[in-house]
């Protein structure tokens, strides 16, 4: 079974400019989450789809943000424009059960490493 | 108070050690506990769920302790590969799993 992936990998870009992130969840997982963990921090949610509709998008910072989940299986969050404090690393994670999704334990993709110049 | 809190560390053990890691979280809703490891640079990866009182797996057991809402995880026989930083992840109350709150993490060396 593929895992969950995310891409690029790693983007450096200046201020201003944006970015979107993109993010494939395991195959048949409706729940399709965002994390973020800026330098010297802990993982922080951003926020949580299941299948194409957002159930909890209160970690979003401020709507530079936008994530979208057309069609309820690859998501993608963009940037713009890209701020200075938006630097860290992204994480993608999905689950399966749509029900009680507190319960179960998220997958996690490697993440993409975003540097803002 | 942070939602949740984990030892400092970093633990810096000698190889074939017994370590023990300690988290407290203030959501006494809580069901479920997850314990993860990450490595550097790397996305983290599912070590155990905790869902009752305990859970054991190999050199790795978890336990829960609800009264006083903290878990710990303990790993016997420590070996190279162990050496990461272990995040304990709480979901939130609501059934429907919204979000996990991470704690910081600990990191642990384990030394040859």
């Amino acid at each position: 079974e593929a895992g969950v992936t995310q891409f690029p990998s790693h983007s450096v870009i200046e201020k201003g400019q944006t970015v979107t992130l993109r993010c494939d969840p395991i195959s048949g997982h409706d729940n399709l989450y965002w994390y973020r963990r800026v330098m010297g921090k802990e993982i922080k949610f951003l926020l949580h789809f299941v299948k194409e509709s957002k159930q909890d998008e209160s970690g979003m910072p401020n709507n530079r943000f936008l994530a979208e989940r057309t069609g309820g299986t690859y998501s993608t969050l963009k940037v713009q424009p890209a701020e200075l404090e938006d630097s860290g690393v992204y994480f993608c994670a999905s689950s399966q059960e749509l029900l009680y999704a507190g319960n179960q334990p998220q997958h996690f993709g490697d993440g993409t490493r975003l540097s803002i110049l | 108070r942070k939602e949740v809190e984990q030892d400092p560390g970093p633990f810096n053990v000698p190889e074939g050690a017994t370590v023990a890691f300690n988290c407290t979280y203030s959501n006494s809703a809580s069901q479920s506990f997850f314990w993860y490891r990450q490595d550097c640079r790397k996305e983290p990866k599912l070590l155990m769920s905790v869902y009752s009182s305990g859970n054991e797996d190999g050199r790795f057991t978890a336990q829960l302790n609800r009264a006083s809402q903290y878990i710990s995880l303990l790993i016997r026989d420590s070996k190279l590969s162990d050496s990461a930083t272990y995040l304990c992840v709480v979901p939130t109350q609501d059934n429907y799993g919204q979000n996990f709150v991470f704690g910081p993490g600990t990191r642990l060396s384990v030394l040859p």
